[in-house]
């Protein structure tokens, strides 16, 4: 099965900060990434799919990139609703699409 | 409104049987997958496996093959995850989402979550 790696695994950061989160998968997936944020409670929801496009509705401080086998997300202008658990999940190899880990932003 | 709607949580023993659902609406349920994914108290997201409404076709992640069971009613747009004999570590909640199949397979949108508890 392909892995997936995530880093950092927590962050601490301030309104208004940019923040990075690396995905790393273990065979070369395209652009089959999705990015997902996680609320407290709540379902996740997709942020960027493709690995560097916007989900409608989505605000636009979230960008992301990458392609084969490494991948971003960037949170430009950290707002509070921002702190949450953050998955990315390559969707290219079955017959698991396969989580990774999750990297945790936390207010600073 | 596009919506899946699940079952309320459910409290079993170590044993039993359980089938939860998840209702979709708002959209033409035939044309998308249904995946299951489960979050254990306090731990990421594990893929499951996938359905596909319009012949039911399935697969599963290893990790999961053989130990529970995913259907489908298109009659009544609903997917099932279905265990035969719980298990106390089977404790997590349950989630169902829509798997958009013709763009990169993102899962756009997602049941609230069932909480199955397992004790004894």
């Amino acid at each position: 099965d392909i892995q997936m790696t995530q880093s950092p695994s927590s962050l601490s950061a301030s309104v208004g900060d940019r923040v990075n989160i690396t995905c790393r998968a273990s065979q070369r997936i395209g652009d089959y990434l999705i990015w997902y944020r996680q609320k407290p409670g709540k379902a996740p929801q997709v942020l960027i799919y493709g690995a560097s496009r916007l989900q409608t509705g989505v605000p636009s401080r979230f960008s992301g990139s990458g392609s084969g086998t490494e991948f971003t997300l960037t949170i430009t202008n950290l707002q509070p609703e921002d702190y949450a658990v953050y998955y990315c999940q390559q969707t290219d190899i079955f017959p698991v699409l396969t989580f990774g880990p999750g990297t945790r932003v936390d207010i600073k | 409104e596009m919506q899946l709607v699940q079952t309320g949580a459910e409290v079993k023993k170590p044993g039993e049987s359980l089938r939860i659902s998840c209702t979709a609406s708002g959209y033409i349920f035939t044309a998308y997958w249904i995946a299951w994914v489960r979050q254990m108290p306090g731990k990421g997201l594990e893929w499951m496996g996938r359905i596909d409404p319009i012949d039911s076709y399935t697969e599963y992640s290893p990790s999961f093959q053989g130990h529970v069971s995913i259907s489908a009613d298109k009659s009544v747009n609903t997917a099932y995850l279905q265990w035969t004999s719980l298990k106390a570590s089977d404790t997590a909640t349950y989630f169902c989402a829509r798997v958009h199949t013709s763009s990169w397979r993102e899962h756009d949108y997602w049941g609230q979550g069932t909480l199955v508890t397992v004790s004894s």
